[in-house]
């Protein structure tokens, strides 16, 4: 299954907006990109995802690259409450069962 | 209604002991996961169920892990003769087929 690479960690301050990247330079033609996200002591949880054009939602935006090879994750505000760990993983678009790589993810801590 | 549910919450165990943790899934999900987490790390998938049938076991690290989902709802993952190496979050998940994993809190499994 294709991978994805992102930092290990990112600081962002309060209020302030957050750019998440993530690369999947081996996306395939047929892979949704999705982000999940992990608060501590919790399961991951859906966040948003995309195919090609940048999607928003009540949680977050997604800016796909042209070439599809990388995406960012964007909060627009960050709050206490999105200090977690981003997951950035490649499902393909039709569905069924697929066995996802979830990867280490991106460690966000949010500063006061 | 209720999100996916996962008893118990914690569990201690000996070594050698055998174990049996519990996945109650979202009403008419029809994909049902397995994941094991380390500390640190990313969920790992373990097994996939579509209704009863086990599609995917391919990441049971041994024999000595056993999933079951006999009615097509609630599932248990069972380990037999556990060892320290086993300790970790096991995360269940359910989608409707094909649709974004919906995750539980998790079991912390601890092995002593």
């Amino acid at each position: 299954d294709a991978k994805t690479t992102q930092p290990n960690s990112m600081e962002s301050n309060e209020e302030e907006p957050v750019h998440l990247p993530c690369n999947h330079s081996t996306i395939s033609g047929t892979d949704y990109i999705h982000w999940y996200r992990q608060l501590p002591s919790q399961g991951p949880e859906y966040v948003i995802h995309g195919l090609t054009s940048n999607v928003n939602n009540r949680m977050a935006s997604l800016a796909i690259a042209e070439d599809r090879k990388s995406s960012t994750l964007i909060l627009h505000r960050a709050t206490l409450r999105d200090a977690a760990v981003y997951y950035c993983i490649l499902r393909d678009v039709y569905g069924g069962y697929q066995k996802v790589t979830f990867g280490i993810g991106t460690k966000l801590q949010v500063i006061p | 209604g209720a999100g996916v549910s996962q008893s118990p919450r914690y569990k201690v165990a000996k070594r050698g002991q055998d174990v049996a943790l519990r996945c109650d899934p979202i009403s008419g999900h029809v994909s049902l996961f397995w994941y094991q987490q380390a500390l640190g790390q990313g969920p790992e998938f373990l097994t996939y169920f579509q209704n009863e049938a086990q599609l995917d076991k391919s990441g049971l690290p041994s024999d000595r892990f056993f999933a079951e989902r006999p009615e097509g709802s609630v599932s248990t993952l069972k380990i037999q003769r556990t060892q320290q190496e086993d300790s970790a979050v096991y995360l269940c998940a359910s989608s409707l087929s094909g649709g974004n994993e919906y995750f539980g809190p998790g079991t912390r499994l601890t092995v002593t």
